[in-house]
């Protein structure tokens, strides 16, 4: 069965204290993993898609990475508005996307 | 940009109301889905369409019905709403391919 699943549930760091969420996934046929950032009471936005092992993307302090068995979000020196809950979904090779959980992510002042 | 617009932010309605969600994309998307988010839950998968009049059932459609009578528009129907459909619902659109999902901004549904 085709499973997401994202470590830590949650996360309490001080500004400027770097980190990474984890994604770690089990599919049949990854086809793209995605990752995207959900302020409380709104929809996820969109962050990255990664399609194969090796691939890294950016923006501002966020790096995604992917293996072939998961992904990390690298958070470097965060701020405040950075927190949020960050969700994990891959695309295994039909139409549907399959999530994770999030991780509820808050950055101390 | 593409948007996917839901039509209310937030719902109150009382047991046994028959209630309808509206999700408008305006990008041409194919494929038209909708979640709803719980605490501890995460999205779960209600309904999804990959074209126009036609609806696949996701992991939880019981209680619901959807619509999709045009491209961008899908509709998520509660026949008769119960207090444990109280949730926030999430509508969600994608083209064919390798690409992820642009959703909308969500509804919080509230039945009383």
């Amino acid at each position: 069965e085709d499973q997401v699943t994202q470590s830590p549930e949650a996360l309490r760091l001080q500004e400027g204290e770097s980190s990474s969420l984890n994604c770690s996934y089990t599919v049949s046929g990854l086809r793209g993993l995605f990752w995207y950032r959900q302020d409380p009471g709104k929809g996820p936005e969109f962050l990255f898609t990664l399609y194969s092992a090796g691939e890294e993307k950016e923006k501002e302090r966020l790096k995604a990475t992917l293996t072939k068995k998961e992904s990390f979000l690298h958070i470097t020196a965060p701020k405040p508005e950075d927190s949020a809950t960050y969700l994990c979904a891959v695309h295994p090779g039909d139409d549907k996307i399959i999530f994770g959980k999030g991780t509820r992510l808050h950055i101390l002042p | 940009d593409v948007k996917v617009t839901q039509s209310s932010r937030y719902l109150v309605k009382r047991t046994g109301e028959k209630v309808f969600l509206e999700c408008v994309q305006d990008m041409d998307h194919e494929n038209m889905f909708w979640y709803r988010q719980d605490p501890g839950l995460g999205l779960r998968l209600i309904y999804f369409s990959y074209d126009v009049k036609m609806k696949e059932k996701g992991d939880i459609p019981e209680g619901y019905s959807v619509s999709r009578e045009k491209k961008e528009r899908f509709s998520l129907i509660l026949e008769s709403a119960s207090t444990n459909q109280t949730s926030m619902y999430l509508c969600a659109s994608r083209t064919g391919g390798n690409y992820g999902y642009t959703f909308g901004s969500g509804t919080r549904l509230t039945v009383v």
